[in-house]
Protein backbone atom coordinates (compact mmCIF):
# COMPACT_ATOMS: atom_id res chain seq x y z
CA UNK A 1 0.00 0.00 0.00
CA UNK A 2 0.92 3.60 -0.22
CA UNK A 3 1.03 6.35 3.32
CA UNK A 4 2.59 9.65 3.69
CA UNK A 5 3.18 12.07 5.98
CA UNK A 6 3.22 15.55 6.39
CA UNK A 7 2.94 18.12 9.21
CA UNK A 8 -0.48 18.93 10.49
CA UNK A 9 -0.03 22.10 10.89
CA UNK A 10 2.60 25.04 9.99
CA UNK A 11 2.33 28.61 11.18
CA UNK A 12 4.14 31.55 9.16
CA UNK A 13 3.98 35.06 8.83
CA UNK A 14 3.44 37.03 5.78
CA UNK A 15 6.16 37.72 3.51
CA UNK A 16 8.08 34.28 4.73
CA UNK A 17 8.67 31.62 3.04
CA UNK A 18 7.60 28.33 4.60
CA UNK A 19 8.46 24.90 3.79
CA UNK A 20 5.97 21.79 3.87
CA UNK A 21 7.88 18.46 3.64
CA UNK A 22 6.54 14.97 2.77
CA UNK A 23 7.74 11.17 3.37
CA UNK A 24 6.22 8.65 1.52
CA UNK A 25 6.15 4.56 1.33
CA UNK A 26 4.79 3.52 -1.98
CA UNK A 27 5.42 0.52 -4.79
CA UNK A 28 5.20 1.72 -8.01
CA UNK A 29 5.86 5.34 -7.10
CA UNK A 30 5.11 7.35 -10.49
CA UNK A 31 5.30 11.15 -8.95
CA UNK A 32 4.27 13.62 -6.36
CA UNK A 33 1.83 16.36 -6.63
CA UNK A 34 0.78 19.17 -4.49
CA UNK A 35 -2.85 20.61 -3.98
CA UNK A 36 -4.27 23.75 -2.24
CA UNK A 37 -7.85 23.25 -0.55
CA UNK A 38 -9.47 26.32 1.07
CA UNK A 39 -12.15 25.57 3.53
CA UNK A 40 -14.90 24.77 1.99
CA UNK A 41 -13.46 24.55 -1.20
CA UNK A 42 -12.12 21.87 -3.84
CA UNK A 43 -8.66 20.89 -3.82
CA UNK A 44 -6.70 22.52 -6.64
CA UNK A 45 -3.40 21.23 -8.05
CA UNK A 46 -0.33 22.82 -7.74
CA UNK A 47 2.62 21.21 -9.00
CA UNK A 48 3.88 17.57 -9.90
CA UNK A 49 7.33 15.98 -9.34
CA UNK A 50 8.44 12.99 -11.35
CA UNK A 51 11.97 13.37 -11.54
CA UNK A 52 14.17 14.23 -8.83
CA UNK A 53 14.87 18.16 -8.25
CA UNK A 54 13.12 20.91 -7.93
CA UNK A 55 10.04 22.37 -10.19
CA UNK A 56 9.36 26.18 -9.95
CA UNK A 57 6.00 27.89 -10.62
CA UNK A 58 5.56 31.37 -9.31
CA UNK A 59 6.32 31.64 -5.34
CA UNK A 60 5.37 28.07 -5.37
CA UNK A 61 8.46 25.35 -5.68
CA UNK A 62 8.30 21.51 -5.29
CA UNK A 63 11.17 19.09 -4.72
CA UNK A 64 11.40 15.61 -5.28
CA UNK A 65 14.18 13.28 -3.97
CA UNK A 66 13.02 9.71 -5.18
CA UNK A 67 16.14 7.84 -3.65
CA UNK A 68 14.81 9.59 -0.31
CA UNK A 69 11.28 9.03 -0.45
CA UNK A 70 10.64 12.67 0.32
CA UNK A 71 9.80 15.92 -1.15
CA UNK A 72 8.69 19.03 -0.30
CA UNK A 73 6.58 22.66 -1.24
CA UNK A 74 8.64 25.80 -0.70
CA UNK A 75 6.14 28.85 -0.61
CA UNK A 76 7.83 32.28 -0.76
CA UNK A 77 6.40 35.53 -0.09
CA UNK A 78 3.67 34.48 1.69
CA UNK A 79 0.34 36.05 1.13
CA UNK A 80 -2.63 35.89 3.75
CA UNK A 81 -4.72 34.34 1.01
CA UNK A 82 -2.27 31.38 1.34
CA UNK A 83 -3.89 30.24 4.49
CA UNK A 84 -5.21 26.54 3.53
CA UNK A 85 -4.71 22.97 4.16
CA UNK A 86 -1.99 21.52 1.39
CA UNK A 87 -1.90 18.02 0.42
CA UNK A 88 0.68 16.21 -1.09
CA UNK A 89 0.01 13.25 -3.39
CA UNK A 90 1.54 10.22 -4.47
CA UNK A 91 0.38 8.88 -8.06
CA UNK A 92 0.93 5.58 -8.11
CA UNK A 93 0.18 2.88 -10.97
CA UNK A 94 -1.48 0.01 -9.63
CA UNK A 95 -3.46 -2.53 -11.79
CA UNK A 96 -3.47 0.17 -14.45
CA UNK A 97 -4.87 3.44 -14.54
CA UNK A 98 -4.94 6.37 -12.10
CA UNK A 99 -4.60 6.31 -8.44
CA UNK A 100 -3.60 9.31 -5.90
CA UNK A 101 -3.26 8.90 -2.67
CA UNK A 102 -3.30 11.92 -0.53
CA UNK A 103 -1.05 12.53 2.69
CA UNK A 104 -3.24 14.10 5.98
CA UNK A 105 -2.48 17.75 5.07
CA UNK A 106 -0.78 20.34 6.19
CA UNK A 107 -2.57 23.25 7.78
CA UNK A 108 -0.86 25.91 6.74
CA UNK A 109 -2.04 30.00 8.72
CA UNK A 110 -0.51 32.71 7.85
CA UNK A 111 -0.40 35.92 9.98
CA UNK A 112 0.60 39.38 9.84
CA UNK B 1 -14.29 25.26 -20.49
CA UNK B 2 -16.63 24.28 -17.50
CA UNK B 3 -15.18 22.81 -14.59
CA UNK B 4 -16.30 19.60 -12.94
CA UNK B 5 -19.61 19.62 -11.52
CA UNK B 6 -21.19 17.95 -9.07
CA UNK B 7 -24.77 17.46 -8.03
CA UNK B 8 -26.86 17.93 -5.36
CA UNK B 9 -24.04 19.97 -3.25
CA UNK B 10 -25.77 18.73 0.06
CA UNK B 11 -27.41 16.43 1.07
CA UNK B 12 -28.93 15.08 4.30
CA UNK B 13 -29.72 11.38 4.73
CA UNK B 14 -30.86 8.75 7.86
CA UNK B 15 -29.13 5.58 8.65
CA UNK B 16 -30.08 2.78 6.25
CA UNK B 17 -30.73 4.78 3.43
CA UNK B 18 -29.27 4.97 0.38
CA UNK B 19 -27.42 7.97 -2.02
CA UNK B 20 -26.53 8.52 -5.32
CA UNK B 21 -24.49 11.35 -6.60
CA UNK B 22 -23.79 12.66 -9.85
CA UNK B 23 -20.30 13.92 -11.24
CA UNK B 24 -19.89 15.57 -14.40
CA UNK B 25 -16.25 15.71 -15.81
CA UNK B 26 -14.56 18.47 -17.86
CA UNK B 27 -15.36 18.35 -21.15
CA UNK B 28 -13.31 15.45 -23.16
CA UNK B 29 -12.04 14.34 -19.58
CA UNK B 30 -11.98 10.38 -19.93
CA UNK B 31 -10.96 9.20 -16.06
CA UNK B 32 -13.08 10.19 -13.11
CA UNK B 33 -12.39 9.50 -10.12
CA UNK B 34 -14.18 9.77 -6.58
CA UNK B 35 -12.71 10.29 -2.87
CA UNK B 36 -14.16 10.47 0.74
CA UNK B 37 -12.83 13.68 2.32
CA UNK B 38 -13.65 13.09 6.42
CA UNK B 39 -11.54 15.05 9.24
CA UNK B 40 -9.75 12.32 10.67
CA UNK B 41 -9.25 10.49 7.81
CA UNK B 42 -8.59 12.95 5.09
CA UNK B 43 -8.67 12.07 1.36
CA UNK B 44 -9.34 8.81 0.59
CA UNK B 45 -9.45 7.00 -3.32
CA UNK B 46 -13.11 5.65 -3.40
CA UNK B 47 -12.47 4.48 -7.46
CA UNK B 48 -11.51 5.49 -10.70
CA UNK B 49 -13.49 5.25 -14.25
CA UNK B 50 -12.44 5.04 -17.49
CA UNK B 51 -14.31 4.77 -20.63
CA UNK B 52 -17.18 3.21 -18.31
CA UNK B 53 -14.66 0.65 -16.57
CA UNK B 54 -13.61 0.60 -13.25
CA UNK B 55 -9.76 0.84 -13.27
CA UNK B 56 -9.01 1.56 -9.90
CA UNK B 57 -10.85 0.80 -6.30
CA UNK B 58 -9.73 1.46 -3.01
CA UNK B 59 -10.40 -0.11 0.06
CA UNK B 60 -14.41 0.48 0.75
CA UNK B 61 -16.38 -1.75 1.99
CA UNK B 62 -18.92 -3.35 -0.96
CA UNK B 63 -22.05 -0.29 0.15
CA UNK B 64 -19.96 2.09 -2.07
CA UNK B 65 -20.24 1.40 -5.53
CA UNK B 66 -19.72 3.41 -8.67
CA UNK B 67 -20.05 3.67 -12.19
CA UNK B 68 -19.72 5.71 -15.94
CA UNK B 69 -21.79 6.45 -18.76
CA UNK B 70 -20.55 6.46 -22.06
CA UNK B 71 -20.46 10.71 -22.02
CA UNK B 72 -18.11 9.81 -19.02
CA UNK B 73 -20.58 11.44 -16.55
CA UNK B 74 -20.08 9.07 -13.22
CA UNK B 75 -22.14 8.48 -10.82
CA UNK B 76 -21.89 6.71 -6.96
CA UNK B 77 -24.10 4.92 -4.92
CA UNK B 78 -23.89 4.26 -1.02
CA UNK B 79 -26.40 1.53 0.16
CA UNK B 80 -27.21 1.30 3.71
CA UNK B 81 -25.67 4.64 5.09
CA UNK B 82 -24.09 4.82 8.43
CA UNK B 83 -23.13 7.27 10.59
CA UNK B 84 -19.37 7.07 9.69
CA UNK B 85 -20.58 7.86 6.08
CA UNK B 86 -21.03 11.26 6.90
CA UNK B 87 -18.30 13.26 4.56
CA UNK B 88 -17.18 15.11 1.92
CA UNK B 89 -17.65 13.29 -1.35
CA UNK B 90 -15.11 14.73 -4.19
CA UNK B 91 -15.08 13.92 -8.15
CA UNK B 92 -11.83 14.73 -9.67
CA UNK B 93 -11.66 14.24 -13.50
CA UNK B 94 -8.16 14.05 -15.71
CA UNK B 95 -8.06 13.71 -19.18
CA UNK B 96 -6.71 10.47 -19.73
CA UNK B 97 -6.58 7.20 -16.93
CA UNK B 98 -3.39 6.01 -18.83
CA UNK B 99 0.19 6.11 -18.43
CA UNK B 100 0.65 9.87 -18.47
CA UNK B 101 2.71 11.05 -16.03
CA UNK B 102 2.07 14.71 -15.74
CA UNK B 103 -1.49 14.38 -15.68
CA UNK B 104 -3.26 16.89 -13.54
CA UNK B 105 -6.75 16.26 -11.61
CA UNK B 106 -9.08 18.14 -11.52
CA UNK B 107 -11.57 18.43 -8.38
CA UNK B 108 -15.31 19.67 -8.40
CA UNK B 109 -16.80 21.16 -5.46
CA UNK B 110 -17.90 18.28 -4.09
CA UNK B 111 -21.26 17.02 -2.29
CA UNK B 112 -21.41 17.23 1.90
CA UNK B 113 -23.42 14.31 2.63
CA UNK B 114 -24.50 14.57 6.37
CA UNK B 115 -26.27 10.82 7.75
CA UNK B 116 -28.24 11.43 11.11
Amino acid sequence: GQSLEQPSEVTAVEGAIVQINCTYQTSGFYGLSWYQQHDGGAPTFLSYNALDGLEETGRFSSFLSRSDSYGYLLLQELQMKDSASYFCAVRAITGGGNKLTFGTGTQLKVEL
Amino acid sequence: KAGVTQTPRYLIKTRGQQVTLSCSPISGHRSVSWYQQTPGQGLQFLFEYFSETQRNKGNFPGRFSGRQFSNSRSEMNVSTLELGDSALYLCASSLDAGYTPQETQYFGPGTRLLVL
